[in-house]
């Protein structure tokens, strides 16, 4: 069966550090894989997703980057963290070549806050 | 570009109550239609979902009809349980698109009193 892992958990950083929050699944390949942020009192806004090794969409200009070294690996990063990017990051993936109900796999989240 | 709407929460009930959240969409294609609910401290989960017009999504009590006339998706529970309390996010997908952005409402909190 299929399974998604993120780490941290939760994430405490001061404000100017760098980020880096993992993400991996198993048991499955070729997945299409996505960065979702959830802030305080918020929806859920899509930043990045990707179809493949090195193919990366950003949905919205900010201060973080996402890689794909692998093929069921994504990252999500920032050089230099803002009071702003204080929230609840999820990555999930979908089966790619699925035309129709692209239904998502969530992890189960990490929590970041800069102080 | 496409866009999901859904009534601001948050939303309290009694258990037993009659639930209905709104959701209302924006498409310019043929979209698929999701219901995710989102337990205290944990991810997203899918709820249900409808991939055609007039299409009903159900599970574990809830349900929603795609209704292309009307653009929306309302959840709907004939009787709700404590259980049931989390934050419901309304979500469309480009059916024809295999690499889709996947767009969510803003999120309903909803509460049910014993």
């Amino acid at each position: 069966s299929q399974t998604i892992h993120q780490w941290p958990a939760t994430l405490v950083q001061p404000v100017g550090s760098p980020l880096s929050l993992e993400c991996t699944v198993e048991g499955t390949s070729n997945p299409n894989l996505y960065w979702y942020r959830q802030a305080a009192g918020r929806g859920l806004q899509l930043l990045f997703y990707s179809v493949g090794i090195g193919q990366i969409s950003s949905e919205v200009p900010q201060n973080l980057s996402a890689s794909r070294p692998q093929d069921r690996q994504f990252i999500l990063s920032s050089k230099k963290l803002l009071l702003s990017d204080s929230g609840f990051y999820l990555c999930a993936w979908s089966v790619r070549g699925y035309v129709g109900a692209n239904v998502l796999t969530f992890g189960a989240g990490s929590r970041l806050t800069v102080l | 570009g496409n866009s999901v709407t859904q009534m601001e929460g948050p939303v309290t009930l009694s258990e037993e109550a009659f639930l209905t959240i709104n959701c209302t969409y924006t498409a310019t294609g043929y979209p698929s239609l999701f219901w995710y609910v989102q337990y205290p401290g944990e991810g997203l989960q899918l709820l249900l979902k409808a991939t055609k017009a007039d299409d009903k999504g159900s599970n574990k009590g809830f349900e929603a009809t795609y209704r292309k006339e009307t653009t929306s998706f309302h959840l709907e529970k004939g009787s709700v349980q404590v259980s049931d309390s989390a934050v419901y996010f309304c979500a469309l997908s480009d059916r024809y698109s295999s690499a889709s952005k996947i767009i969510f409402g803003s999120g309903t909190r909803l509460s049910i009193r014993p």
